[in-house]
């Protein structure tokens, strides 16, 4: 059974502290690795797809990294405003069509 | 902005009630999802269209409905409401099933 897994359920950062988030799955085929960012009450914010291990995105502070078995958020010298939950969805080959969810990462940056 | 315009923004109304939630996808999307997210739950996905034909079924109740329509734009009809179908409920859309999802900042639906 396809399955996603998110660690830490909670990070508490201090600003300028980098640190990691891991996305570990279980997918029979990986068709694409996704990680969202999600503020309360608004929808998920799409950040990076991955699509083969090795490969790795950028975007700002953030970079992902996929293995095949996992998938890291690294967070370098984060900002209060990156506090939010972060998402990591995978579809798999037999997925039939659908993104199987994690439950995601609330992460706190304080000033 | 995502581009994925989800109407109203707000809904609260009673139990037993029947509601319909709206969705416009981005230009050139033919994908649509429905998606639930009760408080502090995770995403539950609820249903796609592609084109106007439905192509996957998640953990959707036989009190919901949904459709996409020719121009693209799909509506979640939620009937006999209760109390539990209080929640956000998000769309998204996409290219196809491998591009990532786009989504909606989501209707807030209030069951009294």
């Amino acid at each position: 059974e396809d399955q996603v897994t998110q660690s830490p359920e909670a990070l508490r950062l201090q600003e300028g502290e980098s640190s990691s988030l891991n996305c570990s799955y279980t997918v029979s085929g990986l068709r694409g690795l996704f990680w969202y960012r999600q503020d309360p009450g608004k929808g998920p914010e799409f950040l990076f797809t991955l699509y083969s291990a090795g490969e790795e995105k950028e975007k700002e502070r953030l970079k992902a990294t996929l293995t095949k078995k996992e998938s890291f958020l690294h967070i370098t010298a984060p900002k209060p405003e990156d506090s939010a939950t972060y998402l990591c969805a995978v579809r798999g080959m037999d997925s039939n069509y659908q993104l199987i969810w994690g439950a995601g990462t609330k992460l706190i940056i304080k000033p | 902005d995502s581009g994925v315009t989800q109407t109203p923004k707000h809904l609260i109304t009673a139990t037993g009630q029947r509601v319909t939630l709206r969705c416009s996808p981005r230009s050139g999307d033919l994908s649509v999802y429905w998606y639930q997210q009760s408080l502090d739950q995770g995403l539950q996905f609820l249903i796609q269209y592609y084109n106007g034909e439905e192509r996957a079924k998640g953990n959707i109740l036989e009190r919901f409905s949904a459709q996409q329509f020719p121009d693209l734009h799909s509506e979640l009809n939620l009937s006999s409401l209760e109390l539990g179908d209080s929640a956000l409920y998000f769309c998204a859309s996409g290219r196809d099933v491998n591009q990532p999802q786009h989504f909606g900042d989501g209707t807030r639906l209030s069951i009294l």
